[in-house]
Formats: structure tokens, sequence, C-alpha cells
């Protein structure tokens, strides 16, 4: 069983350019949850996509967007890069409504 | 969700029990207590959860107390490859998504 898996696992952009970055959630899982952990702090919540659709969401602003695929992949956006974006971004899947949230390894982005 | 207050940091000799404690004051009635570690540059790892009764695992046992208002996570014989961040996080329902990490407690194990 593969788990959680994300790419990529490091890049580099310039403030204003846009990134994309992907999870393919555990097998059997249905639910992708996405979180930004900055250095020395707790993952903070972005939002979560079920059934194609964002059902939550934290207190993150409109630059950042995402997607849910049918096979239950995902996809994180970020418009308008900031100095302050650089983090780890985390991806995790769950079944929804039930069980514990199942962690990738993250994709660091570093904005220069 | 409830707010958690947990040491900065705590070592633990190689071999012995680490207990990890947690006070959640503001529980309310539906919210459970989730566990999860974070070894460095990895992501989080769940480990146990619980609503009012103790739990136990094979990572770990959780210890509620009858209140509610504060829990331990034992790991009963630590080893090397149990340093890492642990949260604590009280959360409504199980399966919840939007779990709030506070800054957890930073277990290094000893030799």
């Amino acid at each position: 069983d593969a788990g959680v898996t994300q790419s990529p696992t490091h890049l580099i952009k310039t403030r204003g350019q846009q990134v994309t970055l992907r999870c393919s959630p555990k097998s059997g899982h249905d639910t992708v949850s996405w979180y930004q952990q900055a250095l020395g702090q707790g993952p903070q919540f972005i939002f979560q996509y079920y059934e194609e659709e964002e059902r939550q969401r934290g207190n993150f602003p409109d630059r950042f967007s995402g997607h849910q695929f049918p096979n239950y992949s995902s996809e994180l956006n970020v418009n308008a890069l900031l100095l302050g974006d650089s983090a780890l971004y985390l991806c995790a899947s769950s079944i929804h409504r039930a069980g514990e949230l199942f962690f990738g390894e993250g994709s660091r982005l570093t904005v220069l | 969700d409830a707010k958690t207050t947990q040491p900065p940091s705590m070592d633990c000799a190689e071999g012995r029990a680490a207990n990890l404690p947690c006070n959640h004051s503001t529980i309310s009635g539906n919210e459970y207590v989730y566990w999860y570690r974070q070894i460095h540059s990895q992501g989080p790892q769940y480990i146990i959860h619980g609503l009012k009764n103790n739990e136990t695992n094979e990572m770990a046992s959780l210890i509620i107390t009858e209140d509610r208002k504060s829990s331990t996570l034992i790991l009963p014989h630590a080893t090397l490859r149990d340093t890492a961040v642990y949260y604590c996080i009280v959360t409504r329902g199980a399966g919840s998504y939007q779990l709030t990490f506070g800054k957890g407690t930073k277990l290094s194990v000893i030799p």
C-alpha cells in the first residue's frame, strides 16, 4: 500500500508566481485535506475535499484553491505567491467521516 | 474546538515509559481527544484517540481523566525512534478533518 503521495517534494518559486501541488490519497480513501506548516509551527488547516467539492475551509485567502478529481486525487493551487507562503504543504487523506487522517511527507515550497 | 495546553519539551530515557500530559479544560461532551506525532521532516502520524474511556493500541495508551479536562499519552517503552513532536488535539466528532494543531511537545528520547 503506497500511502499518501505528494509531488513535488521541493520547489522554489518567486513572488507573484503560481504553484500547483499534487496529492494521491491512500488506497480506499475518498477525502483529502490540505494543511500548511510554517517553520516551527504546527500544521494549519487550509481546506478539505470530498466528492470533488470543497466542504470545509480554514482561514486562508482565495489565492488558495483546490480541486479533487474523480479518482480522489487532489491539487492545491496558490496564486500570486507571497514570501509568507513559504512552508511545508501537507496532504492528508481519510475515509469520509470516519477514522484518522493519514498524512503525506509534504511539499516544501520556498518563495523568493 | 477546545484549546489544549502541552509542555513545550520533555526528555525520556530509552526503554522507559514516556508520559506526555495535555490539558483541555474547556472540552465539550462531544469532543474527542486525538494524538498525532511528527518526526522531523515527515508528515504527522496518527497515534490514538478517545472520548471518555482509556484507550490502548499497539503504539500507545491514552488515559483521560474522569472530568475529561486532561489526558496523558503513554508510550510504554520509548525508543530513539519515538523522538518527535507530539500534538494533543481536541475536535468534534470522530473523523474530523479540521484539526487544530498547537505547538505540541517536543519529546527527546535519550540513550
